[in-house]
């Protein structure tokens, strides 16, 4: 079963408009670590913001937050006020294990194309 | 600059050759990986070192493929004999927490 789940088609937004990226994950380690990061078309893959298994609150970076419903297994990223430079793949991420002695590796969506239109 | 840099950016190579790509990390990161990325399709986890220790290597990573990071500073990957299966872009990533990558060094088999 694949662990990171996009299934999202290429999507577009307005600038300056919001946009959900949706991801959802399978594990059966209580302790697990999520991850989005961008992929422009230069290929640097860069990470943008990270939730923990066990963090109460939903992460938030500047323009980027991520809504983590555990019960559900998703892991939804939310730009908001997007803008011309957002535009690129974005990659879900799971990290299995918590504690930095724990595996370490990603495991990658197959990711989203986000294209914002002027 | 203290990224995660990677050399060659670019590499085309005939089936048969073998090619070794370098990977320097940010200083203080302990932890190092490496990635494989198809078009269309996410990184794929290959092989992880700490320090100088490989503690984890994947599947898809072949007898013809080795790595290495003597000293724990920068790390090598070399494929032998390649095939056109192996083009593709081969990621690096350092960490203490979160990983950090490296711009990638494109392979093309021909």
């Amino acid at each position: 079963a694949q662990k990171i789940t996009q299934t999202q088609p290429g999507m577009f937004v307005q600038e300056k408009e919001a946009v959900t990226l949706d991801c959802t994950y399978d594990t059966s380690d209580p302790s697990y670590g999520l991850f989005w990061y961008k992929q422009p078309s230069s290929g640097e893959m860069i990470f943008l913001i990270y939730q923990g298994s066990y963090d109460q609150q939903n992460a938030t970076e500047g323009r980027y937050s991520l809504n983590f419903q555990k019960a559900r297994k998703s892991a939804n990223l939310v730009i908001s006020a997007s803008q011309l430079g957002d535009s690129a793949m974005y990659f879900c991420a799971m990290r299995e294990g918590y504690s930095t002695g724990a595996n370490s590796k990603l495991t990658f969506g197959k990711g989203i194309t986000l294209s914002v239109r002027p | 600059d203290t990224g995660v840099s990677q050399d060659p950016r670019h590499k085309i190579t005939k089936r048969g050759q073998n090619v070794t790509f370098r990977c320097d990390p940010i200083s203080e990161h302990n932890r190092l990986y490496w990635y494989r990325q198809t078009l269309g399709q996410g990184p794929e986890f290959l092989t992880y070192f700490q320090n100088e220790a490989q503690l984890e290597k994947s599947r898809l990573l072949s007898d013809r493929f080795s790595a290495e990071r003597p000293k724990g500073s920068f790390s090598t990957l070399e494929i032998q004999r390649t095939e056109q299966g192996d083009s593709a872009m081969y990621l690096c990533a350092s960490s203490l927490a979160e990983q950090f990558f490296g711009p990638g060094t494109r392979l093309t088999v021909l």
